[in-house]
């Protein structure tokens, strides 16, 4: 079965700082990845997508993603930080046909 | 873009009462999906549709049912809200089942007291 596993449910990090949001899954077939972020009360805003080519993804606002086969991981990155960035972020697989698994979510929270 | 649209940001109700929960896409996709939210659990998936009058379950689909019309409304029924139901109810659509990514409404906000 696939899985989606978020490390860290929160990471705190201090305004212009670098973040990483670590992103691990598994799964016997070939995947299509997904990061999602999530300002408060409100729905999931796409930040990025992996579904083929080169490894390196950039998305929206600054941030990228490594696709690494051999770990089976899909870390974000942003290499300095905003107090608009505040949110939450999940990180996603679709594995088949209509199947996307969801992490459990990493909030951020910037500091001043 | 594409827009999804939750007719609901916020709403409350009382336990046992039938509730509906609505959303709209404009972009003539031919999947929607009914996800819940609860902190800690991430998004669980309630039901799909992938196509008019097709559904099928998905990971919680108990004390739930959907609907689903015409192709761009589809509907998430609760028959007897549950206190157990109060979560934060999201909406997405995607072109076709293998086209991604999911586009994503604001989510309703349901409390049952």
């Amino acid at each position: 079965a696939q899985s989606v596993t978020q490390l860290d449910s929160q990471v705190p990090v201090f305004e212009e700082a670098p973040v990483e949001l670590r992103c691990n899954y598994s799964s016997s077939v070939s995947v299509y990845l997904f990061w999602y972020v999530q300002y408060p009360n409100q729905g999931l805003q796409l930040l990025l997508k992996y579904l083929s080519g080169s490894t390196l993804v950039k998305g929206i606002n600054g941030f990228e993603a490594e696709f690494n086969k051999s770990q089976t991981s899909f870390h974000l990155r942003k290499p300095s930080v905003h107090i608009s960035d505040t949110a939450e972020y999940f990180c996603a697989v679709l594995g088949g046909t209509y199947k996307y698994i969801f992490g459990t979510g990493t909030r951020l929270k910037v500091l001043a | 873009d594409v827009k999804v649209t939750q007719s609901s940001r916020y709403l409350v109700k009382r336990t046992g009462e039938k509730v509906f929960l609505e959303c709209v896409q404009d972009m003539d996709h031919e999947n929607m999906f009914w996800y819940r939210q609860d902190p800690g659990l991430g998004l669980r998936l309630i039901y799909f549709s992938y196509d008019v009058k097709m559904k099928e379950k998905g990971d919680i689909p108990e004390g739930y049912s959907v609907s689903r019309e015409k192709k761009e409304r589809f509907s998430l029924i609760l028959e007897s809200a549950s206190t157990n139901q109060t979560s934060m109810y999201l909406c997405a659509s995607s072109l076709t089942g293998s086209t991604p990514p999911l586009h994503f409404g604001n989510g309703t906000r349901l409390t049952v007291t």
